[in-house]
C-alpha cells in the first residue's frame, strides 16, 4: 500500500526554539518523489522540496533543512531558530506511478509563539 | 506567469442544487489534479487528467461527482446532487511530467463549498 503518516498532529514552539517534523512512508514503487508542502492561514498550498528516491543527500535551504532515510522510509523536515511566520499546516506528500499520483500525509500544524 | 486559476473562491448553494467548479492550469504543464481537503479526511485526491484524458478517477467519492478536460487549459469538476457532507475545499493543481520536477504541484488557491 501506499501511504504517508505524520504521527505529529500539532507541535507547538516557542520563537528562535529548532522544531523537527516526522514523515513516514510506505511505497512499493522503486520510484518515487517525496515532497513538503506549507499550507499557511491564508490556505494556499506551497511547495518546498522535493526528493526522488534515488538521491538520499540531506538538503538545507535557509533554516530549513531535510532528512531523507530509505532505510527507516523516513523523510523529515527542520526548522532551525524557528519564527512566527512559520506557523501553518506542513504536509508530507509521496508521488508514485511515474510522479503521476500524489498523496498526502494528515498534516502537522506548527505554532510558533512569539 | 499566471499560476493554477480556480473558480469560484467561496459557493454556497443548497442541498440538491448542482455545483461547478472550474480550474485553469498552467500553460504548459500536461497533468491536472482535483484534491479536496476536509478536517476529517485531510487532502485527499480525488481525480487526474494527463493530456486532457483521466487517468485515475478512482478517488472521486461517487457518481454525483464527475470531472472533465476537454481541452488544456480548462477542467471542471461538477457535484449532481450537491449534499452537506461536500461542504470542503477544492483544490486544482498542475504539474510538468517528463521534466526534471515530476510530481511537483502548483496548487491553485482552492474553492471553498458550503452546501447547507
Amino acid at each position: 500500500a501506499q501511504k504517508v503518516t505524520q504521527a505529529q498532529t500539532e507541535i507547538s514552539v516557542v520563537e528562535k526554539e529548532d522544531v523537527t517534523l516526522d514523515c513516514v512512508y510506505e511505497t512499493r514503487d522503486t520510484t518515487y518523489y517525496l515532497f513538503w508542502y506549507k499550507q499557511p492561514p491564508s490556505g494556499e498550498l506551497v511547495f518546498l522540496i522535493r526528493r526522488n528516491s534515488f538521491d538520499e543527500q540531506n538538503e538545507i535551504s535557509g533554516r530549513y533543512s531535510w532528512n531523507f532515510q530509505k532505510s527507516t522510509s523516513s523523510f523529515n523536515f527542520t526548522i532551525t531558530a524557528s519564527q512566527v511566520v512559520d506557523s501553518a499546516v506542513y504536509f508530507c506528500a509521496l508521488s508514485y506511478t511515474g510522479g503521476f499520483k500524489t498523496i498526502f500525509g494528515a498534516g502537522t500544524r506548527l505554532f510558533v509563539k512569539a | 506567469d499566471a499560476g493554477v486559476i480556480q473558480s469560484p473562491r467561496h459557493e454556497v448553494t443548497e442541498m440538491g442544487q448542482e455545483v461547478t467548479l472550474r480550474c485553469k492550469p498552467i500553460s504548459g504543464h500536461n497533468s491536472l489534479f482535483w484534491y479536496r481537503q476536509t478536517m476529517m479526511r485531510g487532502l485527499e485526491l480525488l481525480i487526474y487528467f494527463n493530456n486532457n484524458v483521466p487517468i485515475d478517477d478512482s478517488g472521486m467519492p461517487e457518481d454525483r461527482f464527475s470531472a472533465k478536460m476537454p481541452n488544456a487549459s480548462f477542467s471542471t469538476l461538477k457535484i449532481q446532487p450537491s449534499e452537506p457532507r461536500d461542504s470542503a475545499v477544492y483544490f486544482c493543481a498542475s504539474s510538468f511530467l517528463a521534466s526534471g520536477r515530476a510530481g511537483e504541484l502548483f496548487f491553485g488557491e482552492g474553492s471553498r463549498l458550503t452546501v447547507l
